[in-house]
């Protein structure tokens, strides 16, 4: 089954707070897994991603964790900031296929 | 560079009404897409293409047509517009089948009456 599965739909978070988005799916041949951001009025654009065979990847402020076994990952944002204000999405992809995406989280970072 | 550019931006349509929507990019990527994004769906595939010539069918592709006669173009066409259309339109590209970074243009919302 290609579904990718998201949570929280929502998400608030106070300055300096950690941010954390849960994504799992079913399909184990996917071997890329992006993250995207999207601000109002854009479209979305690549943030940070991972490919299975490690367990963990970190870019500034913003970290995959990936739990292979348990077909699962996430996002978390250190420190967050109002400019991480967004709608995150998480995606799953594999050569020559079509990439699939979760419903997104909506993420409000308070001043 | 341009990367995906979509027009129009913003469009009102009446139920019935056909119309395209146009989607250009400039990277020479082969992989282009259409998706969908309605709140708490997320971005549902359309139709997509891997080159000139070859187009398929995605997750949600009843009541659209598309066609790609060159690499730059990738046309999303509602042949008969309905209310259930009513969403925000992102077409996105990639060098190709193996590539993994999707560039996505910066949207069209259309709403239909």
């Amino acid at each position: 089954q290609q579904q990718v599965k998201q949570s929280p739909q929502s998400l608030i978070v106070q300055k300096g707070g950690i941010s954390i988005i849960n994504c799992a799916y079913e399909n184990t041949a996917f071997d890329y897994f992006p993250w995207y951001q999207q601000f109002p009025g854009k479209g979305p654009a690549l943030l940070i991603a991972i490919r299975p065979d490690v367990s963990e990847k970190k870019e500034g402020r913003f970290t995959i964790s990936f739990n292979k076994s348990a077909k699962q990952f996430s996002l978390h944002i250190m420190d967050s900031q109002p400019g991480d204000s967004a709608t995150y999405f998480c995606a799953a992809y594999n050569y020559g296929q079509n990439f699939v995406f979760g419903p997104g989280t909506r993420l409000s970072v308070l001043p | 560079n341009a990367g995906v550019t979509q027009t129009p931006k913003f469009q009102v349509l009446k139920t019935g009404q056909s119309m395209t929507l146009q989607c250009a990019q400039d990277m020479n990527h082969e992989y282009m897409s259409w998706y969908r994004q309605d709140p708490g769906m997320g971005l549902r595939l359309i139709h997509y293409s891997v080159g000139a010539g070859i187009t398929d069918q995605g997750e949600v592709p009843n009541g659209y047509n598309v066609s790609r006669s060159t690499t730059e173009d990738f046309p999303l066409r509602l042949l008969s517009a309905a209310p259930s259309q009513t969403s925000v339109y992102f077409c996105a590209s990639t060098l190709g089948p193996g590539a993994n970074v999707l560039t996505f243009g910066a949207g069209s919302r259309l709403t239909v009456l």
